[in-house]
């Protein structure tokens, strides 16, 4: 069965410093992988996914990722962080099992900019 | 462009009354929809989803349903609410192919008293 996890409740960064969203999954077969953020009161925004191809992934927002099939992770990670990227992060893996209509949401991990 | 429309934004319902919530989808066709309900912030429970008119999968036993009448609409009830219905609930469509994203509405925050 797919799963993925986030070992990360919170994570706390000063604005300008990098920061690094965790993220680990476990599938059967090659991952479907996907990031998205949510802002209070308001859903989910897709952030960016890896389904082939290059390890390192870019999206939006200046967020990037990168895939690592030995140790079957997935992080999320931005050079320089912003204030205004406080909110709540969710990785996701695509269900591949019953014709993949169905994501598999991590927890969640909630980050705080600090000014 | 596609966009997606749900509504009521906040919903505040006595136990035992009926609920629809609605949600349509514009800009693609035969969309696969979904709903989801999110606790106190956090992670997500899929609910219901469908990968065409009529063709509903519920994913727990629950006091609720959901229908789909028309391609781009679908829409979650319940005859009679319960306090523990209480949550935040997200519908979202994606395009057919596995390997493409979800997008989500903004939600509705359900309030049962």
């Amino acid at each position: 069965a797919q799963s993925v996890a986030q070992p990360e409740d919170q994570v706390n960064v000063a604005e300008g410093n990098p920061l690094t969203v965790k993220c680990t999954y476990s599938v059967s077969g090659n991952p479907y992988l996907f990031w998205y953020v949510q802002y209070p009161n308001r859903g989910l925004q897709f952030l960016l996914k890896y389904i082939t191809g290059d390890n390192l992934v870019k999206g939006s927002y200046g967020f990037e990722a990168e895939f690592n099939k030995s140790q079957t992770s997935f992080h999320l990670k931005k050079p320089s962080a912003l204030v205004s990227d406080s909110a709540l992060y969710f990785c996701a893996v695509r269900d591949i099992g019953g014709g993949g209509f169905k994501t598999i949401f991590g927890a969640g991990t909630r980050l705080f900019v600090k000014a | 462009s596609q966009t997606i429309h749900q509504w009521p934004a906040t919903l505040v319902q006595p136990v035992g009354s009926p609920l629809s919530l609605e949600c349509t989808v514009e800009g693609t066709s035969n969309p696969n929809l979904y709903w989801y309900r999110q606790a106190a912030g956090r992670g997500l429970q899929l609910l219901f989803y469908s990968v065409g008119i009529g063709q509903i999968s519920s994913e727990v036993p629950q006091n609720l349903s959901a229908s789909r009448p028309q391609d781009r609409q679908f829409i979650l009830s319940s005859k009679k609410l319960l306090l523990s219905d209480s949550g935040f609930y997200l519908c979202a469509w994606s395009a057919g192919q596995t390997n493409q994203p979800q997008h989500f509405g903004d939600g509705t925050r359900l309030s049962i008293l």
